[in-house]
């Protein structure tokens, strides 16, 4: 059973717009939520966190919104960059800081010039 | 400062070889992790390590799986005997609990297992 999907595969926006990724989860016991971008031929590196105890986290060009009654997070590039073309990766812990990441599937973001 | 080191970064082996990933963890750090990364399944978790002792193996797919952490700067994951639905890219990763509110993992580049 995935405890974090991201439903969508692959999205396709042009340079300078906005890119929204969505991520949901099951485990209501999660309480705080990342985000990793990843190159290819890369490891995934850490782009933006998100505590439950908010539901909003912005770093410049990047933000990322929780909805924990729907128990789904969303993370916002503005503008987009064909820089940004990369796969996101959506995880997720519980409390008790096990250490223990649970990540989605990713999505492929393409970033059109 | 190094980052995650995984060795190879290429494997290709047949059906029925060992197979032996390496990670060399970030200096300092007391947990470290190992993830196979699939289409299907994005990144799975498969074992991971506090203070070199084993925690949570719940992800490692089969008896053919293991793996191990000597030290605190060495682990290998091994795969005994190997078959072409391993073939994946394996990263290893690491993070230091004691900054407990971070969460934050660093990841290694990854080793390419192709199994024919």
């Amino acid at each position: 059973d995935q405890q974090v999907k991201q439903n969508s595969p692959s999205l396709s926006v042009q340079e300078g717009r906005i890119s929204i990724l969505n991520c949901d989860y099951t485990n209501s016991m999660f309480d705080y939520f990342l985000w990793y971008k990843k190159y290819p031929a890369e490891g995934p590196t850490f782009l933006i966190s998100i505590s439950s105890i908010k539901d909003k986290n912005e770093d410049g060009r990047f933000t990322v919104f929780l909805n924990k009654s729907a128990k789904h997070l969303s993370l916002h590039i503005v503008p987009s960059q064909p820089g940004d073309s990369a796969v996101y990766f959506c995880a997720a812990t519980g409390s008790g800081n096990t250490g223990k990441l649970i990540f989605g599937q990713g999505t492929t973001l393409q970033v059109k010039p | 400062d190094a980052g995650v080191i995984q060795s190879p970064r290429h494997e290709v082996t047949e059906m029925g070889q060992e197979v032996t990933l390496r990670c060399k963890p970030i200096s300092g750090h007391n947990s470290l992790f190992w993830y196979r990364q699939t289409m299907m399944r994005g990144l799975e978790l498969l074992i991971y390590f506090n203070n070199n002792v084993p925690i949570d193996d719940s992800g490692m797919p089969e008896d053919r799986f293991s793996a191990k952490m000597p030290n605190a700067s060495f682990s290998t994951l091994k795969i005994q005997p190997s078959e072409p639905r391993d073939s994946a890219v394996y990263f290893c990763a690491s993070t230091d609990r004691s900054v407990a509110a971070l969460h934050e993992q660093f990841f290694g580049p990854g080793t390419r297992l192709t199994v024919l």
